[in-house]
């Protein structure tokens, strides 16, 4: 067990509609990544928070947002879900300091939207 | 921003052989280099990892080479196992202005018994 936790576990929902994806860091750690993973497809970064406020920014969508509350929890909000948004969301956390960014991950949240 | 090259993405060995990946960046300014491994259907763990002011970082059966002129590391595992077999990433951690995680696009290890 990594310490972070994901959920829902398993989500399956319909185009057009919105979901959200939570994630709770490891204890004592500030920074928290999304990533994407689809078939075939490595981890692709969506997004980074670091005590709230955003860190880094990937290759995220417009209707994808993220934001991380004071109590350090993430939440992603994927909205306007199309057939190819389908994949393995993670979670990772971590201290977020320069000299220490080993990454832990959650086990995730598979989104299937048929 | 970072871009990552890894290779190859799949390899097959026999048991008890060696397995080698390879992993090119292109930020100069890198300076951290982990290495994940993702059995199926489970999350990526951190296998081990390498800082840019050490050439070489051995654990066990495993063993991570940063060449940092030349801007690439090396995955070695010895005596293979069946248990080896996972999907391998490698990782550049880069500061500054673009702080992120930057993986490469893994690379599937099979170890035949």
């Amino acid at each position: 067990d990594s310490g972070v936790t994901q959920t829902p576990k398993h989500l399956i929902t319909a185009t057009g509609q919105r979901v959200t994806l939570r994630c709770s860091p490891r204890s004592g750690d500030l920074s928290v990544y999304w990533y994407q993973q689809s078939l075939d497809q490595g981890l692709q970064f969506l997004i980074q928070y670091y005590n709230g406020e955003e860190r880094a920014k990937g290759n995220i969508l417009e209707r994808f947002s993220a934001q991380q509350f004071p109590d350090l929890h993430s939440e992603l909000n994927l909205s306007s879900l199309e057939l190819g948004d389908s994949a393995l969301y993670f979670c990772a956390s971590s201290p977020g300091t320069a000299k220490n960014e080993k990454l832990f991950f959650g086990s995730g949240t598979q989104l299937s939207v048929l | 921003g970072e871009n990552v090259e890894q290779h190859p993405s799949t390899l097959s060995v026999q048991e008890g052989d060696s397995a080698v990946i390879k992993c090119t960046y292109s930020d100069s300014a890198s300076n951290y280099f982990p290495w994940y491994k993702q059995e199926l259907g489970k999350r990526p763990q951190l296998i081990i990892d390498i800082r840019s002011n050490v050439g070489e970082k051995k654990d066990q059966r495993i063993a991570v080479t940063l060449n940092k002129t030349a801007k690439h590391f090396s995955l070695h595992i010895t005596e293979t196992q069946p248990e080896d077999s996972a999907v391998y990433f490698c990782a550049v951690f880069s500061g500054g202005s673009n702080y992120k995680l930057t993986f490469g696009k893994g690379t599937l290890l099979t170890v035949n018994p």
